[in-house]
C-alpha cells in the first residue's frame, strides 16, 4: 500500500527554467509534509516542509504547495541549476506521536541541463 | 561540528552471519531512526526510538534488532534471519516527535551480502 506516490520517476529541464516535482498521498491523517533531495551514496538533505494548515511555503527558489483536497502537493524550483540535479523525495507524517515518522515516496530523478 | 555519523559507510556481510550498523549522533535530539532504502523505492522505516531504553518496530522490523541505551547512539544489527539485507541504510534523528519537526540524516551505510 503506497501512501506516499511520487509517479514521475524522473524529469529533465533546461537551466533556467522551473521544475515541478510532484506527490501524491492517500492518508487523510498525514498532515505534515517535506521535501528531501538525495545525491547517491548520500544520505537526503532537508529541503523545505509544510503544515497541512498552509497551502503554499516559500524558501528562496524553493516554493512547495499543498492541495489537501486533492490529496497533492508539488515542489517548484525556479530558476534551475545544474546542482539541483539529484533524487528528490517527499515524506509525509500523521499527527500525535507519529510524528517524526515518515512515510516517503519513491523519488523523481530531476536532471537539470546546462 | 553537529551531525549525525554513520559507521562503515561499505559493509560486506557473508551469508549468516549478523552485522552492526553503527549511528552516533550529536545533535542532542530526542528520537533516531533507521531507513532502508532500495534501488528505485523509497525510503522504508525498520526502527525507531523516541528515548533511551525504548524503540518501536517500524514497517520492516523483521530480521533486524536496535538497541538505545544512549541518547546519543542508535546501532542496528541485521541478523542473518534478514532474507534480503543488500541495501543502503540510513540512520537519522529529529528533536523529538513534537508537532513538524524535521528529521535529518546520516550519509548512509551501503550493505552487501556476499
Amino acid at each position: 500500500d503506497q501512501q506516499v506516490k511520487q509517479n514521475s520517476p524522473s524529469l529533465s529541464v533546461q537551466e533556467g527554467r522551473i521544475s515541478i516535482l510532484n506527490c501524491d498521498y492517500t492518508n487523510s491523517m498525514f498532515d505534515y509534509f517535506l521535501w528531501y533531495k538525495k545525491y547517491p551514496a548520500e544520505g537526503p538533505t532537508f529541503l523545505i516542509s509544510i503544515s497541512s494548515i498552509k497551502d503554499k511555503n516559500e524558501d528562496g527558489r524553493f516554493t512547495v504547495f499543498l492541495n489537501k483536497s486533492a490529496k497533492h502537493l508539488s515542489l517548484h524550483i525556479v530558476p534551475s541549476q545544474p546542482g539541483d540535479s539529484a533524487v528528490y523525495f517527499c515524506a509525509a507524517s500523521a499527527g500525535g506521536t507519529s510524528y517524526g515518522k515518515l512515510t516517503f515516496g519513491q523519488g523523481t530523478i530531476l536532471t537539470v541541463h546546462p | 561540528d553537529g551531525g549525525i555519523t554513520q559507521s562503515p559507510k561499505y559493509l560486506f556481510r557473508k551469508e549468516g552471519q549478523n552485522v552492526t550498523l553503527s549511528c552516533e549522533q550529536n545533535l542532542n535530539h530526542d528520537a533516531m531512526y533507521w531507513y532502508r532504502q532500495d534501488p528505485g523505492q523509497g525510503l522504508r522505516l525498520i526502527y525507531y526510538s523516541q528515548i533511551v531504553n525504548d524503540f518501536q518496530k517500524g514497517d520492516i522490523a523483521e530480521g533486524y534488532s536496535v538497541s538505545r541505551e544512549k541518547k546519543e547512539s542508535f546501532p542496528l544489527t541485521v541478523t542473518s534471519a534478514q532474507k534480503n539485507p543488500t541495501a543502503f541504510y540510513l540512520c537519522a534523528s529529529s528533536l523529538d516527535q513534537g508537532s513538524g519537526n524535521t528529521i535529518y540524516f546520516g550519509e548512509g551505510s551501503w550493505l552487501t551480502v556476499v
